[in-house]
């Protein structure tokens, strides 16, 4: 069974900086997606960025960028410039495509970003 | 582009009672999953669908839960009889497909429901 880790529960960042959550993750398949989704208080979740196993470049989305150490299975988001809009819980999902796209998210990381 | 669309947005029921949500996807998503949200959770699969057809329903307790997606369109999910530890937030979400390039899941904003 795939497992998804986020040993942070809670974090705060001073607006304009950077902070990274961390995400760890278990399994034995060697094709799959890995995903940050956004989920700001009372609205919807959002997708905020995807990475491919296959793929060994990082993914990057503006402000956003990824970690992505296959070998120790982690896949931590960098948020760079820390914006208010950014206040929200974090969700690390894993996908395998075998499977007809089953996902299996984390416990989440709520992030605070102060002013 | 109308995003997913899902009612109730809350619901209060009695323990042993009935309850039915709805979920509208995008327009043209063959996929579409519903998860249960516990508070302080991540989002747990119950279902998923590919067009009319259920991929996974492994986490589905059949015992009390029954979804359905006639047509490949609409669909909902029934609790027949409720207990306490329903109470969550119970989100449905689409993809295009299941192909790689297709698999960005967009989500609804949720039914919060709440046994007594």
């Amino acid at each position: 069974a795939q497992t998804v880790t986020q040993s942070q529960p809670e974090m705060s960042v001073q607006e304009a900086e950077t902070v990274t959550l961390s995400c760890t993750y278990d399994t034995s398949e060697n094709n799959y997606y890995l995903f940050w989704y956004k989920q700001p208080p009372s609205r919807q979740m959002i997708l905020v960025i995807r990475q491919e196993a296959y793929k060994q470049q990082n993914a990057t989305e503006n402000r956003f960028s990824v970690n992505f150490q296959k070998a120790a299975k982690s896949f931590s988001l960098k948020i760079s410039d820390s914006q208010l809009g950014d206040t929200a819980m974090y969700f690390c999902a894993f996908m395998r495509p075998n499977t007809g796209n089953q996902f299996y998210f984390g416990t989440g990381t709520s992030l605070t970003v102060i002013p | 582009e109308a995003g997913v669309a899902q009612s109730p947005r809350y619901k209060i029921i009695e323990k042993r009672q009935s309850v039915a949500f709805w979920c509208n996807p995008i327009s043209g998503h063959a996929t579409l999953y519903w998860y249960q949200q516990i508070l302080g959770q991540g989002p747990k699969l119950l279902i998923q669908f590919q067009n009319n057809g259920v991929v996974d329903d492994s986490q589905l307790p059949k015992d009390r839960f029954s979804a359905e997606r006639l047509k490949g369109v609409d669909s909902t999910l029934k609790i027949q009889p409720a207990k306490l530890e329903d109470s969550a937030v119970y989100l449905c979400a689409s993809s295009l497909g299941v192909a790689a390039g297709d698999n960005e899941q967009f989500f609804g904003p949720g039914t919060r429901l709440t046994v007594l």
